[in-house]
C-alpha cells in the first residue's frame, strides 16, 4: 500500500479564517512533506519534516503552520490567508530524507481563499 | 548552482503516436533523477526513477535512461494512448540540495483519439 490520504479535497476560507489540512500515511513512512502548486506550475515545497521534527521551512509565511503529531499525520493549519494563497496543497511522504527515496504524494486538498 | 531543464509543451500527439519529453541537469555530484506524472484533478505519481548512471527505469510503457555523459534523462513512450494525457515532471534530487525535489517546468501532454 502506497497511499497518502487527504482530508478535506476542497476547502473554501475566508481571509479571516482558522482552518486545517491533514495528511495520513501508514507506510511506516518518517519523512513527510508539504508542498504548494499554482495551476500549470510544478509543486513548490513548503515544508519537510523528518522524524517527527522539522527539517525544512523554506521561508514559508507565518500564516501556515505545520504540525507533525505522530509519525503518520502531519497538518498543516491556516490562519489569516491571502487570496494569492490559492492554490492545490499536496502531501507527501517517504520513507527517510536521502537521495533515492521516492516521494509518495497524496491527491491534495483545492484551496481557495476569498 | 544544480538546475534541471525540461522540454515545455504543450504537446498533442495522436494515439499510437511515439512521444519523447527531454530532460537534462547541471549537477555538481550524481543526483538521483525521478520522472512523475499529475493526470487532471489528481496528485502526483511516481513514473520512474534512476539512481546511477546507466540505470533505465521504466513503467506502464514508458522509459528513461540516466546518461552521465549528456547528464540527460529524456522520457519515451512508443505508442501512447489517450489515458497518457497528463503533466510530466522530471525532477532531480541533487545531492547538495539537502535531498530535496527539484521539478522541472512540466510538460503537458495531451493525446487525441
Amino acid at each position: 500500500d502506497t497511499e497518502v490520504t487527504q482530508t478535506p479535497k476542497h476547502l473554501v476560507m475566508g481571509m479571516t479564517n482558522k482552518k486545517s489540512l491533514k495528511c495520513e500515511q501508514h507506510m511506516g513512512h518518517r519523512a513527510m512533506y508539504w508542498y504548494k502548486q499554482k495551476a500549470k506550475k510544478p509543486p513548490e515545497l513548503m515544508f519537510v519534516y523528518s522524524y517527527e521534527k522539522l527539517s525544512i521551512n523554506e521561508s514559508v509565511p507565518s500564516r501556515f503552520s505545520p504540525e507533525c503529531p505522530n509519525s503518520s499525520l502531519l497538518n498543516l493549519h491556516l490562519h489569516a490567508l491571502q487570496p494569492e494563497d490559492s492554490a492545490l496543497y499536496l502531501c507527501a511522504s517517504s520513507r527517510q530524507r536521502s537521495r533515492a527515496e521516492t516521494q509518495y504524494f497524496g491527491p491534495g486538498t483545492r484551496l481557495l481563499v476569498l | 548552482g544544480d538546475s534541471v531543464t525540461q522540454m515545455e509543451g504543450p504537446v498533442t500527439l495522436s494515439e499510437e503516436a511515439f512521444l519523447t519529453i527531454n530532460c537534462t541537469y547541471t549537477a555538481t555530484g550524481y543526483p538521483s533523477l525521478f520522472w512523475y506524472v499529475q493526470y487532471p484533478g489528481e496528485g502526483l505519481q511516481l513514473l520512474l526513477k534512476a539512481t546511477k548512471a546507466d540505470d533505465k527505469g521504466s513503467n506502464k510503457g514508458f522509459e528513461a535512461t540516466y546518461r552521465k555523459e549528456t547528464t540527460s534523462f529524456h522520457l519515451e513512450k512508443g505508442s501512447v494512448q489517450v489515458s497518457d494525457s497528463a503533466v510530466y515532471f522530471c525532477a532531480p534530487v541533487f545531492p547538495l540540495e539537502d535531498y530535496k525535489l527539484s521539478f522541472g517546468a512540466g510538460t503537458t501532454v495531451t493525446v487525441r483519439a
